[in-house]
């Protein structure tokens, strides 16, 4: 059966640090990767999605970049990071050939201090 | 683009209650179309989807069918429990993009 693995479950990282997020999937192939950001109280935002290796979509201009180097591996980084980047971040995953549901991690909430 | 429009909450309702919350959505092409729920601190799972019009999707006493001729896809539950209490997403999918509403909150208070 397929899981996904998201990690750390929370971070508290100061203004100005990098960040690093990673995402693996298992017992699939191939898999449209996704990152979502839930700020409090809030809907979902699609961050980025990928449709293979090196292949990423941004959604939306921002602080953020994300990388797919291993087909079943993404991972969501910045810089330097801003207040406003505190959030619920969320990695999904769906099979790569469209129109199907996607399959949550448990989610990092991330704090910018 | 794609999107996705959900009814506003919180939603307050008593146990036993009847529950719907109202989906409506925009898309170019054919999409499939699912309800997500979240409990505190965790990801979304799905509650059930559609992936044709007039198709009904159901799971745990929910149920939503895919209009196509109102792009809508209601979600009702005939009688609410306290441990229904958790945000509701509506979401479709067309070609490889997953688009999510703003998500309603349901409290139901025994």
């Amino acid at each position: 059966s397929q899981t996904i693995h998201q990690w750390p479950a929370t971070l508290v990282q100061p203004v100005g640090s990098p960040l690093s997020l990673e995402c693996t999937v298992e017992g699939t192939s191939n898999p449209n990767l996704y990152w979502y950001r839930q700020a409090a109280g809030r809907g979902l935002q699609l961050l980025f999605y990928s449709v293979g290796i090196g292949q990423i979509s941004s959604e939306v201009p921002q602080n953020l970049s994300a990388s797919r180097p291993q087909d079943r591996q993404f991972i969501l980084s910045s810089k330097k990071l801003l207040l406003s980047d505190s959030g619920f971040y969320l990695c999904a995953w769906s099979p790569g050939h469209g129109g199907t549901e996607a399959f949550f991690g448990q989610g990092t909430r991330l704090t910018v201090v | 683009g794609d999107s996705v429009t959900q009814m506003e909450g919180p939603v307050t309702l008593s146990e036993e209650a009847f529950l719907t919350i109202n989906c409506t959505y925009t898309a170019t092409g054919y999409p499939s179309l699912f309800w997500y729920v979240q409990y505190p601190g965790e990801g979304l799972q799905l509650l059930l989807k559609a992936t044709k019009a007039d198709d009904k999707g159901s799971n745990k006493g929910f149920e939503a069918t895919y209009r196509k001729e109102t792009t809508s896809f209601h979600l009702e539950k005939g009688s609410v429990q306290v441990s229904d209490s958790a945000v509701y997403f509506c979401a479709l999918n067309t070609f490889n993009d997953m688009r999510f509403g703003a998500g309603t909150r349901l409290t139901v208070k025994p």
